[in-house]
């Protein structure tokens, strides 16, 4: 079993739609949760963090966390074309004393106007 | 501040010769990250280094590849002999602290010909 599993996509969307980006990890002992937006030919940039069961937002986006079922989500409001990206699901392992960020795959989504 | 340097951005070579890359985290993060990202894949961690000492290296294909940082600042990491399944794009990020997350570098695209 992965240890980050995400759906490879691509998930396709109209513009204006809530995208929705879905992802499951194995360690029941992760405690830290991100997401990263990857653009095509560029770098992973952090877009959000959650550490507690429930939800958090940030303005279009909000991330969800149920630690019970081991499932990290994120919402993207008001989808625009310009969020057309691979988004990066990591979580933190902790081992020998240090974190760690493990990634799954990515998911691709495309927006369309 | 200023982001996390890498150089070069873009470097091919043949298969059997050496290379090697070079990061400069952002001032003051202790933690320093390689990852490996192949094409249509997410980020695979390489080699962590807290300060100047490597703490978790349990990915690293030491019989090929391998990385120090001087002074707890800069890091290289090395190639040799490279092969063609070497091919992928080279992260290096850096963080202060879990909670602040990863900044990643525009990092290396290496392609072995």
């Amino acid at each position: 079993q992965k240890e980050v599993e995400q759906n490879s996509g691509p998930l396709s969307v109209p513009e204006g739609a809530i995208a929705s980006l879905n992802c499951t990890y194995s360690d029941r002992g992760s405690q830290s949760f991100f997401w990263y937006r990857q653009y095509s030919g560029k770098s992973p940039e952090l877009i959000m963090s959650i550490y507690s069961n429930g939800d958090k937002e940030d303005g279009r986006f909000t991330a969800q966390l149920n630690k019970a079922s081991q499932y990290v989500s994120l919402l993207i409001r008001d989808s625009q074309p310009s969020d057309s990206a691979t988004y990066l699901c990591a979580v933190n392992l902790f081992s020998g004393g240090y974190n760690k960020l493990i990634f799954g795959a990515g998911t691709r989504l495309a927006v369309h106007p | 501040e200023a982001g996390v340097a890498q150089s070069p951005r873009y470097k091919i070579i043949e298969k059997r010769q050496s290379v090697a890359f070079w990061c400069n985290p952002i001032s003051g993060h202790a933690t320093l990250y390689w990852y490996q990202q192949i094409l249509g894949q997410g980020p695979k961690l390489l080699i962590q280094f807290q300060n100047n000492g490597v703490v978790d290296d349990s990915q690293l294909p030491k019989d090929r590849f391998s990385a120090e940082r001087l002074k707890g600042v800069d890091s290289t990491l090395k190639i040799q002999p490279a092969k063609l399944e070497d091919s992928a794009v080279y992260l290096c990020a850096s963080t202060e602290g879990l909670s602040y997350g990863y900044t990643f570098g525009s990092g290396t695209r290496l392609t072995v010909v």
